[in-house]
């Protein structure tokens, strides 16, 4: 039974550019979350994706969006990108039923230059 | 607001000795409650996690938490910790206010000494 999968695994981008992160969720998961992880800091909730539809959001700007596609797989989007942007990003699914327990991803670390 | 406070940013214990990381949340309505371990360059793996009823879970590798509603708090043991376990380690929290985000703490380093 696969895991949560994230796509890349490392990236590197300048400041002012736009990123796509992937992120398949479990397998009989519906629902994904993203999160921001600061080094030597907690993760931050971005979002929470549901039936396609962006279901809750932290306290993110407008640069940061995503997307779920009908096999619940989802994408984050950067825009401009800011040096503060560089963390580990997760994705975390989790079931309809059960579904505060979220399972996460390995992550992607995104450097920003 | 909402929140976990994890007090301690490093522990380190010698291999068999056992192990308390400190969990603090703080929610007017019930909480649920996580444990979570990242390894270096890592996601988060679930170690156990706490809704209702019973207030000692039981997880993964060992490990144990118990709930005190009196004392706000939800700290993870393990009576003999190998060098395997070290990692760190983030207590989680939500309830039906904070809708379906996870509030975290700052994570808890542990150190395994031979």
């Amino acid at each position: 039974d696969a895991g949560v999968t994230q796509s890349p695994t490392h990236l590197i981008k300048t400041r002012g550019q736009q990123v796509t992160l992937r992120c398949s969720p479990k397998s009989g998961h519906d629902t994904v979350s993203w999160y921001q992880q600061a080094l030597g800091q907690g993760p931050q909730f971005i979002f929470q994706y549901y039936e396609e539809e962006e279901r809750q959001r932290g306290n993110f700007p407008d640069r940061f969006s995503g997307h779920q596609f009908p096999n619940y797989s989802s994408e984050l989007n950067v825009n401009a990108l800011l040096l503060g942007d560089s963390a580990l990003y997760l994705c975390a699914s989790s079931p309809k039923t059960g579904g505060e327990t979220q399972y996460f991803g390995p992550g992607t670390r995104l450097l920003v230059l | 607001a909402q929140s976990v406070t994890q007090p301690d940013i490093h522990i380190t214990v010698s291999e068999g000795a056992s192990l308390e990381l400190r969990c603090n949340y703080s929610y007017g309505a019930t909480p649920y409650l996580f444990w979570y371990v990242q390894s270096p360059g890592q996601g988060l793996q679930l170690l156990l996690k706490y809704f209702s009823g019973d207030t000692l879970v039981q997880g993964i590798k060992g490990f144990e938490a118990e709930f005190k509603r009196s004392q706000s708090s939800f700290n993870l043991r393990k009576p003999s910790v190998h060098w395997s376990d070290a990692a760190e380690y983030f207590c989680a929290g939500g309830n039906s206010n904070s809708g379906y985000a996870l509030n975290f703490g700052k994570g808890t380093s542990l150190l395994v000494t031979p």
